[in-house]
Parts: C-alpha cells; structure tokens; sequence
C-alpha cells in the first residue's frame, strides 16, 4: 500500500531534550516536505527537500533541521524543544510533476 | 507570496442538506488547487484538485469544486451531506516555485446535525 508513515505518533518531552521525527515514505517520490498545523493556522511549512541531499527552508525553519540521505526518509529533528514547538506535525511527499502532496497520519507533539 | 482565506471557522448543516464551504486565494498566476479534508484525530486526504481545464472538478466521496478565476475562489460543494463527513477541511494552493510548497486556509471544521 502506498503510503507516509510517521513515528512517533505522539510525544511528550520536555524544554532542551533533542528528538527526533521520522518521515518515510514508499511511492518513490523526489520531494518530501514537513508542516505543522496550529488552531486557525492551518498547515505551513517547516522545510522540504526536493531530492538526496537537497533541502530548504519553508514558511517556519526556525528551530527545526531537516535531513535527507535517503530518498525515502525525512526526518525532522528538534535539537532543543520549546513549547512554542508543541504542535501536530505532518510529513507529505510527492511526485513533484502531480503537485499533488501525500500526507502521512501526523505526530502530536507537546513540549513541557 | 500566495495566500488563502476560509471565511468560515465553524458551520454546521443538517444531515442530508447541502453544503458549500467557501475558500479565495491570492496568487499572480494561475494556481493549483486542492481541497483536503481531515477527519478527527486523522491525516489529510485529498478531496479534489485543479490544476487545469474544466473549472467544475469532481472529487470523491460525492464533493465538487468550482474554480472562477473572476473572483479567485475556488468553493467546495456537496448536494447531501452526510454524518460521516464532519470534519475540518483545508482549501490549498500550490504554485510552480521550486519548494512545492501548499499553502493552506485556516481551515473549515464542519458539523452535521442528525
């Protein structure tokens, strides 16, 4: 079955523990990209990677990396949480032509 | 830089009634559209898309959109609604930048009264 998978589903962690989320998708897509969604906000994104090795900054960066080794997987990694950073966060990929972008079932993180 | 706006935070509309939730967007050139859906405690499926063509897009789950370039909207439509389909919906746009990137409403939470 094509799909983004994500884990963990839910955290919980406190102020300054480094984690990290995992984002990996099967259908062979080139871009990959992570948003976070907030009340009334709706979705925007963090950062995006067109291809291995190849990443950018989206709408909100800050306070987020991003790695792309593998053209499966994109991790997103928080190297000192804050509780600004509590958030529901998703991964999405695409084949890039379709513009059309896959959402996988997305991560709840609080920040104590 | 592309914007959208969902006037509407909440609506609630009785089972078997119809339903249109509205969504415009800023964009210089021609968009790509798509609206999402997203159920309690779920990820985001896609509804429907337009990226050309015929403005009058048909979905799943019986939802219909209609692009008019005149009055840069882009609603979403439903004859019946049904229970199953309270959830909050996502107008997007996407462009031809590199990033790819969506840019989404605040979202429409819909409510269906039996």
């Amino acid at each position: 079955e094509a799909q983004v998978t994500q884990n963990p589903r839910y955290l919980i962690t406190v102020t300054g523990k480094k984690l990290t989320v995992t984002c990996s998708q099967n259908m062979n897509h080139e871009y990959m990209s992570w948003y976070r969604q907030d009340p009334g906000l709706g979705l925007r994104q963090i950062y995006y990677s067109m291809n291995v090795e190849v990443t950018d900054k989206g709408d909100v960066p800050e306070g987020y990396k991003v790695s792309r080794k593998e053209k499966r997987n994109f991790p997103l990694i928080l190297e000192s949480p804050s509780p600004n950073q509590t958030s529901l966060y998703f991964c999405a990929s695409s084949n890039g032509q379709a513009r059309t972008q896959y959402f996988g079932p997305g991560t709840r993180l609080l920040v104590l | 830089a592309q914007s959208v706006t969902q006037p509407d935070i909440h609506i609630t509309v009785s089972e078997g009634a119809s339903l249109e939730l509205r969504c415009n967007y800023s964009y210089g050139a021609t968009p790509y559209l798509f609206w999402y859906v997203q159920s309690p405690g779920q990820g985001l499926q896609l509804l429907l898309k337009y990226f050309s063509g015929d403005t009058l897009v048909q979905g799943i789950k019986g939802f219909e959109a209609e692009f008019k370039r005149s009055q840069s909207s882009f609603n979403l439509r439903k004859p019946s609604v049904h229970w199953s389909d309270a959830a909050e919906y996502f107008c997007a746009v996407g462009t031809n930048n590199a990033g790819n990137m969506l840019t989404f409403g605040g979202g429409t939470r819909l409510m269906v009264k039996p």
